[in-house]
């Protein structure tokens, strides 16, 4: 079944560790998202990569990082320099980047740092 | 500024009651596509409807109908006959050409809670 895995589906920290959450597609699709979600919030995207090696910063990149070696493969490391960083994660990809192009997103992964 | 508001947080019917999400949205893009997402409890989100900009002919899919239009900044979602797995939190989203200088990334509202109960 083609579609995207987040792992794993609940995440626990101690503060001041960084943390890396996985995300794999096998949609062979080129472009790929991470969105935080805050309960009664929307997303807010994190991170996105249009193509292999490239990304971007969206509106909330601090304190996170990412990287894009593979194009199936789009994992987010959460660091200590994030202040707040429980929450729900949830990574998405796209055919392509565009403006048409709708997303599909994985289950998620709910982090919780302590 | 607040770009896709969906002001009803919560909402809560009865089984086989009709009920509409509203959707407003707010861009200086001629060009842009309006989307829907359903998350049920699972946390996944699932891809329902894209619209584009010079499409304004309402949709419907079974019991999923929705109501686009520009005059009004809106892209309403209505469910016909509810049902107790309707039950979720919808997203309406915004893509613009031009935003942030990144076309296709998605701008979410804050999404309403639908309990629909037996």
């Amino acid at each position: 079944d083609g579609g995207i895995t987040q792992s794993p589906k609940y995440l626990f920290r101690k503060e001041g560790q960084n943390v890396t959450l996985s995300c794999e597609q096998n949609l062979n699709h080129d472009a790929m998202y991470w969105y935080r979600q805050d309960p009664g919030q929307g997303l807010r995207l994190i991170y996105y990569s249009q193509i292999v090696n490239d990304f971007q910063k969206g509106d909330i990149a601090e304190g996170y990082s990412v990287s894009r070696e593979k194009k199936e493969s789009f994992p987010l490391t959460v660091t200590s320099a994030q202040k707040n960083p429980t929450a729900f994660y949830l990574c998405a990809s796209s055919i392509g980047a565009g403006v048409a192009y709708e997303q599909y997103f994985g289950p998620g992964t709910r982090l919780t740092v302590t | 500024a607040q770009k896709v508001t969906q002001a009803q947080t919560e909402i809560s019917v009865v089984e086989k009651e009709d009920v509409t999400l509203d959707c407003v949205y707010e861009t200086r893009d001629t060009t842009y596509y309006l989307f829907w997402y359903k998350q049920p409890p699972s946390g996944e989100l699932v891809f329902l409807i894209r619209r584009n900009s010079f499409d304004e002919q309402n949709e419907i899919s079974g019991r999923y109908s929705w109501n686009f239009q520009k005059s009004t900044s809106s892209f309403n979602f209505t469910i016909t006959a509810s049902q107790v797995v309707d039950s979720a939190v919808y997203f309406c989203a915004l893509s613009e050409a031009n935003y942030g200088g990144s076309q296709g990334n998605l701008i979410f509202g804050k999404g309403t809670k639908l309990s629909v109960k037996p």
